[in-house]
């Protein structure tokens, strides 16, 4: 099983649409969960940072961390044009270790 | 805002040379990272860097690989002889505690090994 499993779409959504964004894990060691995002031959941006389970909100995003089915989710409301990029998911088990384990990325496309 | 910034953005070189990739981290950062997406796969670790010397290592990082903060600023990531399957988005990182607060990624340097 691999360790972080990400759907890499593509998602066409229209704009306007609430899209939701997920991810899967096995190793109950993350405590910290992150979503970036990539657009096209550029470098991953950081749009949310949660720690442990629970929700947190920042302006059209909103993440969601549910560690006892490990499971996490981000959820863009009124979606863009401009949100058209790669999303990421990535964690950290925050112990000895401080690398970050990142999902395949979902490709997301909205249509004006 | 304060960024990380690689050079050069795209670099070819031929299997078995030699290539630095460089970074300028944000200023106040302590932790230093690099990471590689080969085209169409994940990002993936490769190194970690603090006070000046590796904290952690993939096992993609072998002897081939080294890292050196040669000054106050710089950052870089030595290949020693390259070769194709190192063809690669290669990202530099920076944090300002271990890793808890999100990196801030570079643009990348895209290595193209012929």
């Amino acid at each position: 099983q691999k360790e972080v499993e990400q759907d890499p779409g593509p998602l066409s959504v229209p704009e306007g649409a609430i899209v939701s964004l997920n991810c899967t894990y096995s190793n109950s060691a993350f405590q910290y969960f992150m979503w970036y995002r990539q657009y096209s031959r550029k470098g991953p941006e950081l749009l949310m940072y949660t720690y442990s389970s629970g929700n947190k909100e920042d302006g059209r995003f909103t993440a969601q961390v549910d560690k006892s089915s490990k499971y996490i989710s981000l959820f863009i409301r009124d979606s863009q044009p401009s949100d058209s990029a790669t999303y990421l998911c990535a964690m950290q088990d925050g112990g000895a270790t401080n690398k970050l384990i990142f999902g395949t990325g979902t490709l997301l496309a909205v249509q004006p | 805002e304060p960024e990380v910034t690689q050079t050069p953005s795209h670099q070819v070189t031929q299997m078995g040379q030699e290539v630095i990739l460089r970074c300028v981290p944000i200023s106040n950062h302590l932790y230093f990272y690099w990471y590689r997406q080969i085209l169409g796969q994940k990002v993936e670790f490769l190194v970690s860097f603090y006070n000046n010397e590796i904290s952690e290592k993939s096992e993609i990082f072998d002897d081939q690989f080294s890292v050196e903060r040669p000054d106050g600023s710089n950052f870089t990531l030595k290949i020693r002889s390259t070769k194709l399957e190192d063809s690669a988005m290669y990202f530099c990182a920076s944090s300002v505690v271990r890793g808890m607060d999100g990196y801030t990624f570079g643009s990348g340097t895209r290595l193209t090994v012929v």
